[in-house]
């Protein structure tokens, strides 16, 4: 079967880092996906990793560790746009990709 | 934007009855999937299309169906509605193989409400 846990909702500053965990058991690996999503509106991608270690594209980097089954979605320079839930996403070998429940995160002035 | 396109955006309808949702991938794209997603859920995975033929399912009863066509755009199907199929449809289009790394992209969803 397939868990993917995330925290529910998550509060930080604006200027601020938030780190926003997920853990995974999946039968088969093919890569883990983060997107953003804003309320009401379809899911947009952000990152990808499939190799252990940190990707950085701007103020977003995501992290992964296949031995653990944990990879974190770090944000540097907090903005209120920023506020949406943020879903991990993990890719099994046959391409069908199983969603957490999303983290909530908000941010504050 | 992603080039995915839904519709219809809202759907009301009323439980026993079916519904068909559609989507159009981005250009390019010959593999589409279907999500569902109630409110503070992540999206669920429902099935997935790849050349006109479904390849995986998820936990959804066969009353949920689709199709695929040549241009691979696609369409979901639902009988016999319940009230717990209130939620939002996403698809998500991607290019490649079966076995291809290519992310998918998401539509803007159609929000489906069953009284």
């Amino acid at each position: 079967g397939q868990n993917i846990d995330q925290p529910t909702e998550m509060t930080a500053t604006e200027g601020a880092i938030v780190q926003i965990n997920c853990t995974y058991q999946t039968s088969g690996f093919n890569g883990l996906f983060w997107y953003q999503q804003h309320a009401g509106e379809a899911p947009t991608f952000l990152s990808y990793n499939v190799l252990d270690g940190l990707e950085e594209k701007g103020r977003f980097s995501s992290f992964l560790s296949r031995s653990k089954g944990y990879s974190y979605l770090l944000l540097k320079e907090l903005q209120m746009k920023d506020s949406a839930s943020y879903l991990c996403a993990v890719r099994n070998n046959f391409n069908k990709f199983y969603f957490g429940s999303g983290t909530k995160l908000n941010v504050k002035p | 934007e992603t080039g995915v396109t839904q519709s219809p955006t809202h759907l009301i309808k009323t439980r026993g009855q079916q519904v068909t949702l559609r989507c159009s991938s981005q250009s390019g794209h010959n593999t589409v999937s279907w999500y569902q997603q109630a409110l503070g859920q992540g999206p669920q995975f429902i099935f997935q299309y790849y050349r006109e033929e479904e390849n995986g399912r998820g936990n959804f009863p066969p009353r949920f169906s689709g199709l695929q066509f040549p241009n691979y755009s696609s369409e979901l199907n639902v009988n016999a509605l319940e009230l717990d199929d209130s939620a939002l449809y996403l698809c998500a289009s991607r290019r490649g193989t079966i076995t291809s790394t290519d992310t998918q992209y998401f539509g803007p969803g159609t929000r489906l409400t069953v009284l």
